[in-house]
Order: C-alpha cells, then structure tokens, then sequence
C-alpha cells in the first residue's frame, strides 16, 4: 500500500514574535550549514549560512547559532511577519567534491498568527 | 541573480510512460542536482553532475537517470514511471569555484496515475 509521510514539526507563532527553529545536524565532520526557507509551492531559498569556525552569525532579522558539542543548530527570526510563514530546512555539508553535497533536515513548518 | 528554470510546474502522466524533467540553469554553474521531496522526508537527492556528461548517482537513484549534454541543461528520465513516482521534483546548481550554496528551480509536481 502507500505509505503515509510523517507529519512535519510545526511552529506557531503570533506576529511580531521572536520564533526559534531547531535542527540537529547528523555528522560531527560538517563543516558548513544553511539555513533554507521554502514557501509553499516554491523552490528553496537560501536564507543564511554559517562555517563551523563560528558559533553565531546575523543577517537581517535573522540569526543562526551553531553549537558544535551537541550538534544543533537553531536560527532565530526577530518580529516574526506573516511573510515568514514557509518550511524551514537545515543543510550541512562536510567539504569539497562529492562530500559538498548538502544532506538536508527533514523541515519545520512556521505558520505565523496575524 | 541566479535563475534556474524547470520545464513544467506540474505534470500528469500514467504508468509505463518514459517522463523528461528538464532543468537550465544560467549562472555557468558546474555542478547540478535532482532532488525528489516529499512530505515529512525532506529533500532526497536522486543524482548530480560535476560536469558535462558526468553523472554521479545520489541516495536513490533506481528508476530514474540522468543526462548532461550541455553545462546549463540538466535533464531527469523516469524511464518508465511508477505511481511511487509522485512527487515535487526540485533541481538545483552550484559553483564550482567555492561556496556550497544551491540555487533551487521553483519544481515540478509530477502525478503518475
């Protein structure tokens, strides 16, 4: 028979709220992550990247943080706007060639109350 | 900006036919993907490309491949397409020249019936 996907973990939050998306990344070698949002019915856009020789870095509004000894990730969204209502995908990657390939989280979705 | 291009947004088609996804990409990208999502699996990579006419098998490959004729054209064959087959089909291209950022295409919503 068909099978049946799994439900995705779902963030609600009211407009003009902070809201924290989290990720555990799998491979303690990666060395790069980003942070994707997709809105529906949309391709992937990248939002904001982080090395893994940095513990914090900051776009507008937005802010990722890397904790390499529990290997999450969290990117943190100021005064949320309905806009940013999308699925939220972390990716990490280990290097060059071949081990460039992103592996990518299962998703969360953020659905922001007016 | 970066612009990748699919060839269809949405697809229907029926068990046993041979499906052409096509993917172009205008940033002189070296290297492509095809990726299958669905829900609650996220983004599973089916093949890439390093170049022309090079192909490389992703996660899972079986029931499809691959064809690179040209740098910007990167084109997925469901050689005989299976209801197991549905699914948003998302293309995606990088630089070579450092940086692992992917430009994703808007995908395609194939229904195999």
């Amino acid at each position: 028979g068909e099978s049946v996907g799994l439900h995705l973990p779902t963030l609600s939050v009211q407009e003009g709220d902070n809201s924290i998306i989290n990720c555990a990344y799998s491979n303690s070698a990666s060395d790069y992550f980003i942070w994707y949002k997709q809105e529906s019915g949309k391709g992937p856009q990248f939002i904001i990247d982080i090395r893994s020789n940095m513990d914090k870095r900051q776009g507008q509004r937005v802010t990722v943080l890397l904790n390499k000894t529990v290997k999450h990730l969290s990117l943190q969204i100021a005064a949320t706007q309905p806009g940013d209502s999308a699925v939220y995908f972390c990716a990490e990657t280990m290097g060059g060639g071949s081990q460039g390939n992103l592996i990518f989280g299962k998703g969360t979705k953020l659905s922001v109350k007016p | 900006d970066v612009k990748v291009t699919q060839s269809s947004r949405y697809l229907v088609k029926r068990t046993g036919e041979k499906v052409f996804l096509e993917c172009v990409q205008d940033m002189d990208h070296e290297n492509m993907f095809w990726y299958r999502q669905d829900p609650g699996l996220g983004l599973r990579l089916i093949y890439f490309s390093y170049d022309v006419k090079m192909k490389e098998k992703g996660d899972i490959p079986e029931g499809y491949s691959v064809s690179r004729e040209k740098k910007e054209r990167f084109s997925l064959i469901l050689e005989s397409a299976s209801t197991n087959q549905t699914s948003m089909y998302l293309c995606a291209s990088r630089s070579g020249a450092g940086g692992f950022e992917q430009f994703f295409g808007p995908g395609t919503r194939l229904t195999v019936l």
